[in-house]
């Protein structure tokens, strides 16, 4: 079971907007920005979005976070197939001293 | 460039032991909180351990708590994580992280398997 919560799964087409959600409480989200990595199989995860909306070089506009109280959104604009992959959100847990994680989400671009 | 380097991972009998090892560089390893976070086939992400910079604090997942050790070796700009009483379910990939202050990680090795299995 997963400190932050994320929807198993989500889709849309190319083109679309789709958006990933992320529910935590006041020990990690609701005190703490939130981080996104995305994650294709075999491989390490990578920094998509960190500190609540900033995007390390290199991640295109069309990525954006963004909070609300307890939870974290991920938008994705403008899919592409190649979007297809597994999303994680991250943030500190002031409780735990400790960076914890959601389930992660497939995304399925159809 | 940030270049996170694990070693030490296997196949290992439940009960067995493993020291996984992580080379750190391209940044000041003495300045970084440390972490070791797992993914387990199929699984999330789940957060191991942390150790400060100097080694003073460290803290735990409980699921793990009495049989993990974490430490580090500024000098060599090198984090360990000595694994003892392995179980079945601590087979994942494990992966080390310089930690930003209060946040997840941002960057990450490409991590070391680990499978327990008879």
């Amino acid at each position: 079971q997963s400190v932050l919560t994320q929807p198993p799964s989500v889709s849309a087409a190319p083109g679309q907007k789709v958006t990933i959600s992320c529910s935590g409480s006041s020990s990690n989200i609701g005190n703490n920005c939130v981080s996104w990595y995305r994650q294709f199989p075999g491989t390490a995860p990578k920094l998509l979005i960190y500190e609540c909306n900033k995007r390390p070089s290199g991640i295109p506009d069309r990525f954006s976070g963004s909070k609300s109280g307890t939870s974290a959104t991920l938008a994705i604009t403008g899919l592409q197939t190649g979007d297809e992959a597994d999303y994680y959100c991250g943030a500190w847990d002031s409780s735990l001293s400790a960076g914890v994680f959601g389930g992660g989400t497939k995304l399925t671009v159809l | 460039e940030v270049q996170l380097v694990e070693s030490g991972g296997g196949l290992v009998q439940p009960g067995g032991s493993l020291r996984l090892s992580c080379a750190a560089s391209g940044f000041t390893f003495s300045s970084y909180w440390m972490t070791w976070v797992r993914q387990a086939p199929g699984k999330g992400l789940e957060w191991v351990a942390n150790i400060r910079q100097d080694g003073s604090e460290k803290y735990y997942v409980d699921s793990v708590k009495g049989r993990f050790t974490i430490s580090r070796d500024n000098a060599k700009n090198s984090l360990y994580l000595q694994m003892n009483s392995l179980r079945a379910e601590d087979t994942a990939v494990y992966y080390c992280a310089p930690l930003p202050s209060n946040a997840p990680p941002k960057y990450w090795g490409q991590g070391t398997l680990v499978t327990v299995s008879s």
